[in-house]
């Protein structure tokens, strides 16, 4: 089993609809949560990381973790045309441990 | 500013023949990876380098060396190439491995065994 689990989608959403994107992982020892987008043909880029429990907005973006239930997710509100990508969720332990990285996440956005 | 550099951005290599990635980065980052990404596996750590001068094995480094050759550069080199290393490799790095750090990535190099 895969340390840090998604849901391969494909996520169909609406434009302007609310897309939820979810991630669950094993290691309880995790401590920092990252997602990442990545467009076809292109490399990941950092949308939001997040550590705490609870809720973390930026912009459009609001992550949620809950460290209870080892759940993890990427609510995009306003949903575009733009955000068709594959969004991957990462974890990372404490001290000097590298990413560990889920299947990823096909989103496609319908206008 | 060019971030993460890798080079070649594409190659098609034989079975059995060798060849070395190159990854360079101009962010002064302590912490460089490297990653295989294949079609419905996400992104898999092969070696990683928490500093310069070390190295350490990930998922799945059968296959592969690595070499960190001061604090910008980071290769991977492939001694014998098989069609299982078919795959887009890319490098990471990040300025440390702490819990708030992020992970900057190159541009990846997609390559093809034959």
């Amino acid at each position: 089993q895969k340390e840090v689990e998604q849901n391969s989608g494909p996520l169909s959403v609406p434009e302007g609809a609310i897309a939820s994107l979810n991630c669950t992982y094993s290691d309880r020892g995790s401590q920092s949560f990252f997602w990442y987008r990545q467009y076809s043909g292109k490399s990941p880029e950092l949308i939001m990381f997040i550590y705490s429990n609870g809720d973390k907005e930026d912009g459009r973006f609001t992550a949620q973790l809950n460290k209870a239930s080892q759940y993890v997710s990427l609510l995009i509100r306003d949903s575009q045309p733009s955000d068709s990508a594959t969004y991957l969720c990462a974890q990372r332990r404490g001290g000097n441990t590298p990413l560990v990285f889920g299947k990823g996440t096909r989103l496609s956005v319908i206008a | 500013n060019a971030g993460v550099t890798q080079t070649p951005k594409f190659q098609v290599l034989k079975t059995g023949q060798s060849m070395t990635l190159q990854c360079a980065q101009d962010m002064n980052h302590n912490s460089m990876y490297w990653y295989r990404q294949d079609p419905g596996m996400g992104l898999r750590l092969i070696y990683y380098s928490a500093s310069e001068g070390t190295t350490d094995k990930g998922e799945v480094p059968n296959g592969y060396n690595v070499s960190r050759l001061n604090k910008r550069e980071f290769s991977l080199r492939l001694e014998s190439a098989a069609p299982s290393q078919t795959s887009v490799y890319f490098c990471a790095s990040s300025v440390r491995q702490g819990p708030d750090t992020e992970a900057f990535f190159g541009q990846g190099t997609r390559l093809t065994v034959v």
